[in-house]
């Protein structure tokens, strides 16, 4: 049981460059979620999923769009990377709806962009 | 909009003494509390939640809080802190009917010295 994972770990990108972070999970969970860290700021929630299909906007969804294809992936896409966009990000899951389920946590992926 | 305040940005400690990290919120409806610890190069891992019940909440590795709703507040206490407690700890909270959004604090770095 991997719990959540992320790919890559690291990545460096040019300014105007796109990507795809990739968020696995293998709990079964319908809730995912992706977040962003930078420092001084804590976490902030740029987009989440429901279940497999759907996505919603949170904090901070300007420069990013998601899919969730399949109820296990959360995919997070940069389509022109900028400077703002550098930072930590973690992907997140919960088993349910109900608030306060525990959301457990990727290890997280760094990204810079230059 | 809700928000969450962590008082001190960086809490230097010698190890075995207590410490108390401290956390208010500001909301009009009722919450649910979370403390996240995050270890160095690594993601979130739940120390404790608060959803109902008794304001005294246990978590692991010794920590506990309180929940003080007359004072929106919910800090973070151990009784003797081991250098392996160094970390990044931050305080979070969902609104009831938020749909498991977690809204996060800044964050208070915990420095356990020899």
């Amino acid at each position: 049981n991997a719990g959540v994972t992320q790919t890559p770990k690291f990545r460096v990108l040019k300014t105007g460059q796109s990507m795809t972070l990739l968020c696995a999970q293998d709990m079964n969970h319908e809730y995912m979620y992706w977040y962003r860290q930078d420092p001084g700021m804590g976490l902030r929630l740029i987009h989440y999923s429901v279940g497999e299909g759907t996505t919603a906007k949170g904090e901070v969804p300007d420069g990013y769009n998601v899919s969730r294809l399949k109820k296990q992936n959360f995919l997070l896409g940069l389509e022109s990377a900028a400077p703002s966009q550098t930072s930590v990000y973690f992907c997140a899951s919960s088993y349910s709806s109900t608030s306060g389920s525990t959301q457990y946590f990727g290890p997280g992926t760094r990204l810079t962009v230059t | 909009a809700q928000s969450v305040t962590q008082l001190d940005s960086q809490v230097p400690v010698f190890e075995e003494a207590p410490v108390e990290l401290r956390c208010n919120y500001s909301s009009s409806v009722s919450v649910y509390l979370f403390w996240y610890v995050q270890y160095p190069n690594q993601g979130l891992q739940l120390l404790l939640k608060y959803l109902s019940g008794s304001t005294l909440v246990k978590g692991i590795n010794g920590f506990e809080a309180e929940f003080n709703k007359s004072q929106t507040s919910f800090h973070l206490r151990k009784p003797s802190v081991h250098i392996s407690d160094t970390a990044e700890y931050f305080c979070a909270v969902i609104p009831s009917g938020g749909y498991n959004k977690l809204i996060f604090g800044a964050g208070t770095r915990l420095a356990v010295h020899p």
